[in-house]
């Protein structure tokens, strides 16, 4: 099956830093990706999605200018979590949705950010 | 907008045995998608299973396979013959028929006993 490799797996970093997650479709290209934000024991919440090439459109209540997302290739998409504070501890998922199969996702390993 | 619905937070089975998971959606959209995946203590988010709501029959993948029902909103995953393995948060979900948009329920931990 289509693999979705995200970087890093984990990450620790101190309060007021900026931290960058990388979604990398490996095998397949990508018209579509999607970032989720999960707390313990919760759901996956939807951030924001990202088309190859245009700005990303963020869920209601998610700051654009706190998680930036950049889509610039059909195999990448970045989310940058700046000025990052203990609050933005969380793990981060990326799905990714194929130019060749329009209903399917498939997701990255996840993100566990620590924030200090 | 869009909202999912699972109303049981936990549930538990014996192994071999059949057990449910309910789910509830809310739309105004005629043709959407729908899954079931789960996410086991590892958090790598695997699909059990997924419809269209343009076909009327129900999915089935194996052990897995759903009740859909259009009317109703209503799309639930039957595990039949529970093995130990299954033990996983199971979440439903929704994709809008643009695909630009893809959201969560807020789970069910299955517990199977041995």
């Amino acid at each position: 099956g289509a693999v979705v490799s995200q970087h890093p797996s984990r990450v620790i970093c101190k309060s007021g830093t900026s931290v960058k997650i990388e979604c990398r479709s490996l095998d397949f290209q990508a018209t579509t990706m999607f970032w989720y934000r999960q707390f313990p024991k919760q759901s996956l919440m939807l951030m924001a999605t990202s088309n190859e090439g245009s700005k990303a459109t963020y869920e209601q209540g998610v700051e654009k200018d706190k998680f930036l997302i950049n889509h610039a290739s059909l195999t990448l998409s970045t989310l940058t979590v700046t000025s990052a504070h203990p609050e933005d501890s969380s793990f981060y998922i990326c799905s990714a949705r194929p130019v060749a199969t329009n209903e399917k996702l498939f997701f990255g390993s996840g993100t566990q950010l620590s924030v200090l | 907008a869009q909202t999912v619905t699972q109303s049981q937070p936990e549930m538990s089975v014996q192994e071999a045995e059949t057990v449910t998971l309910s789910c509830t959606y809310d739309t105004s959209e005629n043709n959407y998608y729908l899954f079931w995946y789960k996410q086991p203590p590892s958090r790598q988010m695997i699909l059990v299973i997924r419809q269209e709501a343009y076909k009327q029959q129900n999915a089935t993948e194996n052990r897995f396979s759903v009740n859909f029902q259009k009317a109703a909103k209503s799309f639930s995953l039957k595990i039949s013959d529970s093995q130990l393995g299954d033990t996983a948060m199971y979440f439903c979900a929704f994709m809008t028929p643009n695909f630009n948009k893809f959201y969560f329920g807020s789970g069910t931990k299955l517990n199977v006993k041995p």
